[in-house]
This record gives C-alpha cells, structure tokens and sequence, in this order.
C-alpha cells in the first residue's frame, strides 16, 4: 500500500461546530504532516509529527488541535473555526524528517473545508 | 532567506506543444529539489527527485534539471497532452533546520486542444 488517505473529502461545517479529519498510511512512515492550501497557493506547512510526537507547530490557532494515535494515523481536531479557514487540508508522510531523500513527501487528495 | 520563485504563474500550450517550467532558489544548505504535480483540489505527487550531483533526470515525458551552480531547476513537458493540466510545484528541501522544506508558488499549466 502506497498511499495516504484522506477523509472525509469535502466538509462543511459552521463556526461553533466540532468536526475532526482524519490521514492514514500504511507505508510505515514515521512522519506525518498536516498543510493548509488556499486557492492558487503552495501548501503551507501546519504540523509536523515524528514518532508520533509534535515536533513543529507553525504557529497554527489553537481552534486547529492535531493527534497522531499511532504511528499509521494522523487526525486534525477543528474547533470553532472562522470563514478564512475554509481550504484544501493536505496530509502527508515520510519515512523520516531528516533533510535526504528519504523525506520525499508523499501527499493525500486532501479535504476540502468550507467554514459558513 | 530561503526562497523558491518559479515562473511562469500560469501557461496556456496546444496540445502536443512542449513547454518548460522555472524554478530558481536561495536555500542553502541544498539537500535535494523536487517537482510535484498537483490537479484541482487534489494533493501533489512526485514527479522527479533530484540531488546536487545530478544534472537531468527524467520521468516518461517529464525531463528535470538542475543546475547547483545557478541554484536553477527547469521541468520540460514534451508532447503535452490534455491531462498534463495542473499545477506544477518546485519543492526544495535544505539539509539543516526543523521545517527545511520550501515550497515554490507553482505553475499553473492549462493544456488546450
């Protein structure tokens, strides 16, 4: 299995409601990442986790609360969220962070979030 | 400051047409430079992975190059064709720092027939 998957795909949500997405692979990545993607943007990098611990957290609000449970699964808590959240939610791992090649990203479809 | 500029921002070629994507960079210390592809609301994939002692590499209809010297990369499309569409993303990763990845604004190819 070469693959992240993503869930759910598309996800609406208003401002007080709690809602989670949820990444998982099965490659035996030990590191896994969460990024935001505005329209015709890069990604922008969210989280960081390696061994299932966070190891960066790019400054993101605290109404976005990540948990990685195991080593295979990456969830995305979502807690009151404003309009300007609304984004393409990428996950993706590696097998380690370190700056070689064995930090080749591989990526997720994403979830597309709209916040009313 | 590490940065990775790419251009154009967005290309239109008729099908069949070959095209070439830029991409130059500031990271330093350089690890290695990816192109991605990513179409609509979908994630990126990897297209070439390329090392500092490598010059070309290609990937079916995708040829990569760099040049560590210039800090400039270069993905050529030949004989586009109507699923080539997408985004096209230069990623390079630096081999110090805890987040050592950058990731180029991209090039938005639309392939017409």
């Amino acid at each position: 299995d070469t693959e992240v998957t993503q869930t759910p795909k598309h996800l609406v949500m208003g401002m007080t409601n709690k809602k989670s997405l949820k990444c998982e692979q099965h490659m035996g990545h030990r590191a896994m990442y969460w990024y935001k993607q505005k329209a015709k943007k890069p990604p922008e990098l969210m989280f960081v986790y390696s061994y299932e611990k966070l190891s960066i957290n790019e400054s993101v609000p605290s109404r976005f609360s990540p948990e990685c449970p195991n080593s295979s699964l990456l969830n995305l808590h979502l807690h009151a969220l404003q309009p300007e959240d609304s984004a393409l939610y990428l996950c993706a791992s590696s097998t380690r962070t370190l700056a070689d090649l064995g930090n080749e990203q591989f990526f997720g479809p994403g979830t597309r979030l709209t916040v009313l | 400051k590490n940065q990775v500029e790419q251009s154009p921002q967005s290309l239109i070629i008729l099908e069949g047409k070959n095209c070439t994507l830029q991409c130059n960079y500031t990271v330093s210390p350089f690890s290695n430079l990816r192109w991605y592809k990513q179409d609509t609301g979908r994630g990126p994939v990897s297209l070439t992975i390329m090392t500092f002692s490598e010059n070309t590499k290609s990937n079916g209809r995708y040829t990569a190059t760099l040049d560590a010297d210039t800090k400039q990369s270069s993905l050529h499309i030949t004989a586009s064709q109507l699923s080539d569409s997408a985004s096209y993303i230069c990623v390079v990763s630096a081999r110090t720092g805890a987040n050592n990845l950058f990731f180029g604004t991209g090039t938005r190819l639309t392939v017409i027939p």
